[in-house]
């Protein structure tokens, strides 16, 4: 059972273009989103992460738009550079017994070209 | 401030053998989780440990075990090893206190299964 569905797989943008990728979650007892950034040979690292209280949180040039109702929310790259192409993971995480366990997605490949 | 430190990187097993892996958290960060990364399930959550009490555990074999110190290190051990164990094997901490508080990874152990 996949709970957290993430999209697309991946992803092609040229330089100075918006990179968009989507997340869609399950389990309603989700309360905190973050999104994770990863590397060739690296471990993930944390980017920027929402709790579904506010619909929109910005740092620099990334932003997480957040959907309650549609139990969606997604990240926005703003002029996307090269250094920017990695893997970046969606993840949920919440509910009582499971506050500390982070379900992720499948992950999107972000490629951004010069 | 160093960060989480997981050792060995890189190590290669026999079908059957047994592995340990160790992890260092964040000085002054009492929870440490473990994920499993493959290329075909992604990141995988497979147990938590907080004062070194299990606190969350994955849908994982009772083949995976873990235990946390005192000082907060963790070991996760595989016993009679598969194919299919070969994965990135990630070591995450924080603080602990509360959730949603910022889970960082370290670089993993890469482990292969031959």
């Amino acid at each position: 059972q996949q709970q957290v569905k993430q999209s697309p797989q991946s992803l092609i943008v040229q330089k100075g273009g918006i990179s968009i990728i989507n997340c869609a979650y399950e389990n309603t007892a989700f309360d905190y989103f973050p999104w994770y950034q990863q590397f060739p040979g690296k471990g993930p690292a944390l980017l920027i992460a929402i709790r579904p209280d506010v619909s929109e949180k910005k740092e620099g040039r990334f932003t997480i738009s957040f959907n309650k109702s549609a139990k969606q929310f997604s990240l926005h790259i703003m002029d996307s550079q090269p250094g920017d192409s990695a893997t970046y993971f969606c993840a949920a995480s919440g509910g009582g017994g499971s506050n500390y366990k982070l379900t992720f997605g499948k992950g999107t490949l972000l490629t951004v070209n010069p | 401030k160093a960060g989480v430190t997981q050792t060995p990187r890189y190590l290669i097993k026999t079908r059957g053998q047994q592995v340990t892996l160790s992890c260092s958290p964040i000085s002054g960060h009492r929870s440490v989780s473990w994920y499993q990364q493959t290329p075909g399930q992604g990141l995988q959550f497979l147990f938590e440990y907080f004062s070194e009490t299990q606190r969350n555990k994955g849908n994982f074999p009772g083949r995976f075990s873990g235990r946390q110190f005192s000082n907060s290190r963790s070991e996760m051990n595989v016993s009679t090893l598969e194919l299919g164990d070969s994965a990135l094997y990630l070591c995450a901490s924080s603080l602990g206190g509360f959730a949603g508080n910022t889970i960082y990874f370290g670089e993993g152990s890469w482990l292969t299964v031959v």
